[in-house]
Formats: structure tokens, C-alpha cells, sequence
């Protein structure tokens, strides 16, 4: 067990629709972590949010977006789906930036119909 | 751009036997950092090891071990005497200097371990 949390495990949805998925970090973790992962792409960098703030952004699109809360949990917006947005959504946490490692959440099964 | 390639996309070796997992990265930044990941068929992605650029050193981890060799940009990955519990997803990625960026993965290489 990582220490990270992600709700829910999965999620199905039809297309055009909104969903939200969240993470809570490791406790003492500044830094929060999206990554998707789909058999086409791979393991892909979304956005990173740092005590709160966006620090760097990734491959990640418009109809997306991200933000870290006051007590460091964080969500991601996915919204207009289409079906190519079916994936596992990881959520990862780390200390300070992203030199040190990287401890990842179970992650969340978002299925697009 | 950074870039890392697993050229092996699937292993598959018999128990007890040594396997040797290769990475080979691509980065412009003088100070990065390399990881291994692995990805076990429940799905989690568990963190293995963290190397900076500087530090060249082989390193053990029971029947794990890494080689990092930055003359010609590779970062494999060895398990000797391999178990069915080592059948995974195994994943190298790497982070520049910058601090700020997420990690760069590899497409991973599926490691088959039989009975």
C-alpha cells in the first residue's frame, strides 16, 4: 500500500459526459501527480500540482483541467468524453518536486460508452 | 523532448532463471534522474528504485540489481533467480533536471515468469 488514495476504482460513463476523480496524497506529500494510462498512448505526464499550486503541465487536454486543495487532495475534471478517454487514471504523490520518487495510487478504470 | 525506449516488449523465461531488463533514455538535461516501476497484473504501479545522473554506482537489492551506465545512456534491469511472483509490467522512466516535469515512461516490457 502506497498511501495514496483514488475514488472510485472505476467509473463508467457515456460519452459527452462529466466526471470527477479524486486523490488523496501520502500524509507529509507537497506534490500531486496525473498520469493516464490507455493501451494507444501509454503511461503519459497530465499535470502536476504543487502545495496547491499547478507546476507543470503535460499532455493534457482542454477539456481537462486539475486542482489541489487547501488540505492537499486533489481532483481531476474530465469532461465532453469521448470514448478514446476510456483509461486508467493514476494519481501519484512525492515529497517535493518531481526529482524524488514518485508513489502512485491504485488508480481509477474510466470507461467511456 | 525526452524519450525512453524498452525495446522488449514481452519476456518470458522459467523460473529460477536470471533475466535482464533493458532501458535505453534520451534527455539534453546534464542532471535527470532514472526510475523503475513495476506494474503487477492487480493493476498499482510500485516504485523500485530511484537513480540520479551523477551517481553511477551499480546497486543490489536482494535479487534485484540495476546498471546504470551513462556512456551509453541505459538503465537495466536484472532479477536473478527469477520467481513467479516477478511477473509484471516493468516500467523505466526518467525526470530532468528541471524539478518541475513528470516522469517520462517507457512503453514497459511484460515479464512472463512459468512454473
Amino acid at each position: 500500500d502506497s498511501g495514496v488514495t483514488q475514488t472510485p476504482k472505476h467509473l463508467i460513463t457515456a460519452t459527452g459526459q462529466r466526471v470527477t476523480l479524486r486523490c488523496s496524497p501520502r500524509s507529509g506529500d507537497l506534490s500531486v501527480y496525473w498520469y493516464q494510462q490507455s493501451l494507444d498512448q501509454g503511461l503519459q505526464f497530465l499535470i502536476q500540482y504543487y502545495n496547491g499550486e499547478e507546476r507543470a503541465k503535460g499532455n493534457i487536454l482542454e477539456r481537462f483541467s486539475a486542482q489541489q486543495f487547501p488540505d492537499l487532495h486533489s481532483e481531476l475534471n474530465l469532461s465532453s468524453l469521448e470514448l478514446g478517454d476510456s483509461a486508467l487514471y493514476f494519481c501519484a504523490s512525492s515529497v517535493g518536486t518531481s526529482r524524488r520518487e514518485q508513489y502512485f495510487g491504485p488508480g481509477t478504470r474510466l470507461t467511456v460508452t | 523532448a525526452q524519450k525512453v525506449t524498452q525495446a522488449q516488449t514481452e519476456i518470458s523465461v522459467v523460473e529460477k532463471e536470471d533475466v535482464t531488463l533493458d532501458c535505453v533514455y534520451e534527455t539534453r538535461d546534464t542532471t535527470y534522474y532514472l526510475f523503475w516501476y513495476k506494474q503487477p497484473p492487480s493493476g498499482e504501479l510500485v516504485f523500485l528504485i530511484r537513480r540520479n545522473s551523477f551517481d553511477e554506482q551499480n546497486e543490489i537489492s536482494g535479487r534485484y540489481s540495476w546498471n546504470f551506465q551513462k556512456s551509453t545512456s541505459s538503465f537495466n534491469f536484472t532479477i536473478t533467480a527469477s520467481q513467479v511472483v516477478d511477473s509484471a509490467v516493468y516500467f523505466c522512466a526518467l525526470n530532468g533536471g528541471g524539478g518541475a516535469d513528470g516522469l517520462t515512461f517507457g512503453k514497459g516490457t511484460h515479464l512472463i515468469i512459468q512454473p
